[in-house]
């Protein structure tokens, strides 16, 4: 089944505890996003990649990291996460930059 | 900023009445538009999208796009309680290396039995 998976799902953590989410997709994309959604903000890019190896910041990455080394992954770091992160996650990905998008079940992050 | 926007909502229709969606957006040079439905707290899910002024039909739903009035919205025919869920709207701006989609805010929809 063609997908987008996210690991973990829900995470309770503290501030300053580096963490990481997984994003995985097998369906051969080459761009991927990763994006919060907050109540009142919608949903706001973080960052994307448009390729392994090619990252870029969007609208709100700080506090955030990335990489792709791997087609199909694409993890979001918080290496010190603060209150202020915490949200819904969702990775997304598509074929190319320019094609529809396809979201993740979602990472709901509480920062205590 | 490159905006779009959406009302909030909620919006309430009777089942088997039409929802009509709608959304502008301020980047008159963006390209594509793309329908997403949300469940609550589940993640967003395609529904259309269309490239081209004027109507694109699939099943139940219909995406119109007027470029020209930076317009586009989305019928929903004969609704359904399972329609009941917040429609965000997503354009892709014009230029740049991102070709970054924005989103609405979103609509809450409430489809009554």
């Amino acid at each position: 089944e063609a997908q987008v998976t996210q690991n973990p799902r829900y995470l309770i953590t503290v501030t300053g505890k580096k963490l990481t989410v997984t994003c995985s997709q097998n369906m051969n994309h080459e761009y991927m996003s990763w994006y919060r959604q907050d109540p009142g903000l919608g949903l706001r890019q973080i960052y994307y990649s448009m390729n392994v190896e090619v990252t870029d910041k969007g609208d709100v990455p700080e506090g955030y990291k990335v990489s792709r080394k791997e087609k199909r992954n694409f993890p979001l770091i918080l290496e010190s996460p603060s209150p202020n992160q915490t949200s819904l996650y969702f990775c997304a990905s598509s074929l190319r930059r320019t094609n529809e998008q396809f979201f993740g079940p979602g990472t709901r992050l509480t920062v205590l | 900023q490159k905006e779009v926007e959406q009302n909030s909502g909620p919006l309430s229709v009777p089942e088997g009445a039409i929802a009509s969606l709608n959304c502008t957006y301020s980047d008159r040079g963006s390209q594509s538009f793309f329908w997403y439905r949300q469940y609550s707290g589940k993640s967003p899910e395609l529904i259309m999208f269309i490239y081209s002024n004027g109507d694109k039909e699939d099943g139940r739903f219909t995406a119109q796009l007027n470029k020209a009035s930076q317009y586009v919205s989305l019928l929903i025919r004969d609704s359904q309680p399972s329609d009941s869920a917040t429609y965000l709207c997503a354009v892709r701006q014009s230029g740049g290396s991102n070709y970054k989609l924005t989103f609405g805010k979103g609509t809450l929809l409430t489809v009554n039995p």
